[in-house]
């Protein structure tokens, strides 16, 4: 089945911590992008890959970090420098950069 | 800046009826795109309609279907025969149709949460 998986589900961790948040899709698609969503606000654009090996800063990108090695994957890794980075964390891709995008189940990262 | 506005932060519809979710943009570009994204409980978000804004025809999928006025900049998305599973968070968002201009991202609105009654 093709599709866009993220991991794990539920991650916790201690403030203070870097974690990072898996995101692989097998669309054979060129364009990533990774999403936070908090209560009450639609989503709002952490990073977003255009093609492998290329990656560009969204609205919020302070304390956070991407990389894009491979077409399928692109990981992100909230820092401990992001404030407040307890929230719900989407990643989408798409065909290209003007194409529709298609979103993962989502992770639901708590730091306490 | 390009901006969406969901001004109905929650709505209720019979089963079976029909209800309208509204969606307002501001943007001075021309060529763009319109979607609607439904997110369930299980907070999958799942796109459900997309509209090119050089496009007159409304969209159309199945039960749903948009209401796309360009000169007021609106866009509203009417759900017909409403069914149980329905009930979802959904998301109007815009995005520019111009490769490699500044915002070749989606804009999302904050959301109109719709419960589908029995």
């Amino acid at each position: 089945d093709g599709g866009i998986t993220q991991s794990p589900k539920y991650l916790f961790r201690k403030e203070g911590q870097n974690v990072t948040l898996s995101c692989e899709q097998n669309l054979n698609h060129d364009a990533m992008y990774w999403y936070r969503q908090d209560p009450g606000q639609g989503l709002r654009l952490i990073y977003y890959s255009q093609i492998v090996n290329d990656f560009q800063k969204g609205d919020i990108a302070e304390g956070y970090s991407v990389s894009r090695e491979k077409k399928e994957s692109f990981p992100l890794t909230v820092t401990s420098a992001q404030k407040n980075p307890t929230a719900f964390y989407l990643c989408a891709s798409s065909m290209d950069i003007l194409s529709e995008q298609y979103f993962g189940p989502g992770t639901r990262l708590t730091v306490t | 800046a390009q901006t969406v506005t969901q001004s109905q932060p929650e709505m209720s519809v019979q089963e079976a009826e029909t209800v309208t979710l509204s969606c307002t943009y501001d943007t001075s570009e021309n060529n763009y795109y319109l979607f609607w994204y439904k997110q369930p409980p299980s907070r999958q978000m799942i796109l459900v309609i997309r509209q090119e804004a050089y496009k007159q025809q409304n969209a159309t999928e199945n039960r749903f279907s948009v209401n796309f006025q360009k000169a007021a900049k609106s866009f509203s998305l009417k759900i017909s025969d409403s069914q149980l599973g329905d009930t979802a968070m959904y998301f109007c968002a815009f995005m520019t149709s111009i490769r490699g201009g500044a915002t070749n991202k989606l804009i999302f609105g904050t959301g109109t949460l719709l419960a589908v009654q029995p």
